[in-house]
């Protein structure tokens, strides 16, 4: 019931093409949604989060799609470019609760954006 | 400000010896996370300290692994001895939520050979 499952574990994308990476999770007290971005010989850095009370959250050409009762949410990179070309992880938690939370990390999705 | 500085950045050294790894959290952070990345399980929690206190350390592989945080400024993760299934990049992420369901800042990581 801790698992996020995220797919797909590969991705190739034309540049300006759209890229999507989905994430499904079971434990329905997570509120707490991240997406990290890992560049080559780098560690994961936060690239936008989402709370469940909104469907929806977009930051530049970032967008998280969130779909509470299907305990799912979808990573998509509008215009994808070149420089996009990275590792991204999805991840859930609880907020709520206290310390001995954590985040429960997906199993990363390795993008390559073709130019 | 800097980031979550971690040394050395490269070990490469032989079965059965002794490795320690560094980590200097964000200042102000009171929460700092171990982690270890590989190809074939992905990104891994080990340990987690809140307040220089390990809170969770249920991702500790066996016995010959050892952490510890002696003041708010400063983490080891130990190895000994060391084994050939050992090598992984190991991440310190921190934060200053107190919990470790929030946003991590991660340093750039050890890429640890075991030869």
């Amino acid at each position: 019931q801790q698992q996020v499952k995220q797919s797909p574990q590969s991705l190739i994308v034309q540049k300006g093409g759209i890229s999507i990476i989905n994430c499904a999770y079971e434990n329905t007290a997570f509120d707490y949604f991240p997406w990290y971005q890992q560049f080559p010989g780098k560690g994961p850095a936060l690239l936008i989060a989402i709370r469940p009370d909104v469907s929806e959250k977009k930051e530049g050409r970032f967008t998280i799609s969130f779909n509470k009762s299907a305990k799912q949410f979808s990573l998509h990179i509008m215009d994808s470019q070149p420089g996009d070309s990275a590792t991204y992880f999805c991840a859930a938690s609880m907020l709520r609760g206290g310390a001995t939370n954590k985040l429960i990390f997906g199993t990363g999705t390795l993008l390559a954006v073709q130019p | 400000d800097a980031g979550v500085i971690q040394s050395p950045r490269h070990e490469v050294t032989e079965m059965g010896q002794e490795v320690t790894l560094r980590c200097k959290p964000i200042s102000g952070h009171n929460s700092l996370f171990w982690y270890r990345q590989t190809m074939m399980r992905g990104l891994e929690l080990l340990i987690y300290f809140n307040n220089n206190v390990p809170i969770d350390d249920s991702g500790m592989p066996e016995d010959r692994f050892s952490a510890k945080m002696p003041n708010a400024s400063f983490s080891t993760l130990k190895i000994q001895p060391s084994e050939p299934r050992d090598s992984a990049v190991y991440f310190c992420a921190s934060n200053k939520s107190g919990t470790g369901a929030g946003e991590q800042y991660f340093g750039p990581g050890t890429r640890l050979t075991v030869t």
